[in-house]
């Protein structure tokens, strides 16, 4: 199983500031997804990290928004630029070790509070 | 497309009850379904993966099953605890994305 180590773990950031959030995998792993989770929902896929390439993003969410990097196997980045209230959320970084029947792990999330 | 329904959104049981989680999804054409729990403002934990091929999984006081035909899984917990309480979630996984549940929120009185 994969270890995940995600930073920060909470921050209380002013609107119209970026926060960058870090997604370290303790070994290498195919793919890297970042999830969503406004209070009280379910996840929401916002990307899927891609090793060397721009990330796959799903509908409704932008790379000026969200801009993230995948520079090696191991570990990527998330940044939520240009905050707002409304991006007051549960972070999360998910990966899986090959594509297909496989299990997903999850870091222990970013609670992310925009005031 | 692929929907998943988890019920009941709500449960409160006392302590020492087995109880069933339902999760249904409306496309059998899954790879598996995974259920986590989720502790209030925290990740998500992988508690049990079951493959298509497969028709239960077990860890400890947890048991998963699934029936692809009809689009069901449950997850019975059996002798709850307090520290069972938490909000669990089903997810399929078709192709690359996991389909999540909204999840249900059991509360565990002792």
């Amino acid at each position: 199983s994969a270890v995940i180590s995600q930073k920060p773990s909470r921050d209380i950031c002013q609107r119209g500031t970026s926060l960058t959030i870090q997604c370290q995998v303790d070994s290498q792993v195919t793919m890297m997804f970042w999830y969503r989770q406004q209070p009280g929902q379910s996840l929401t896929l916002i990307a899927t990290a891609n090793q060397g390439s721009e990330a796959t993003y799903e509908s409704g969410f932008v790379i000026d928004k969200f801009p993230i990097s995948r520079p090696n196997l191991t570990f990527s980045t998330l940044t939520v630029s240009n905050m707002s209230p409304e991006d007051s959320s549960i972070y999360l970084c998910s990966v899986v070790d090959r594509e297909g029947n496989t299990e997903a792990f999850f870091g222990q999330g970013t609670r992310l509070t925009v005031v | 497309k692929q929907e998943v329904t988890q019920i009941p959104a709500a449960l409160s049981v006392p302590e020492g009850e087995n109880l069933v989680l339902n999760c249904s999804f409306t496309d059998s054409a899954i790879y598996n379904l995974q259920w986590f729990r989720q502790d209030p403002g925290k990740g998500l934990t992988s508690l049990l993966l079951i493959q298509s091929s497969q028709r239960e999984q077990t860890s400890g006081r947890l048991n998963a099953s699934l029936d692809k035909s009809s689009g069901r899984s449950t997850l019975y917990i059996a002798a709850s605890q307090p520290g069972d309480s938490a909000t669990y979630l089903c997810a399929v996984r078709s192709n690359y994305q996991l389909i999540w549940g909204a999840g249900t929120k059991l509360i565990i009185k002792p």
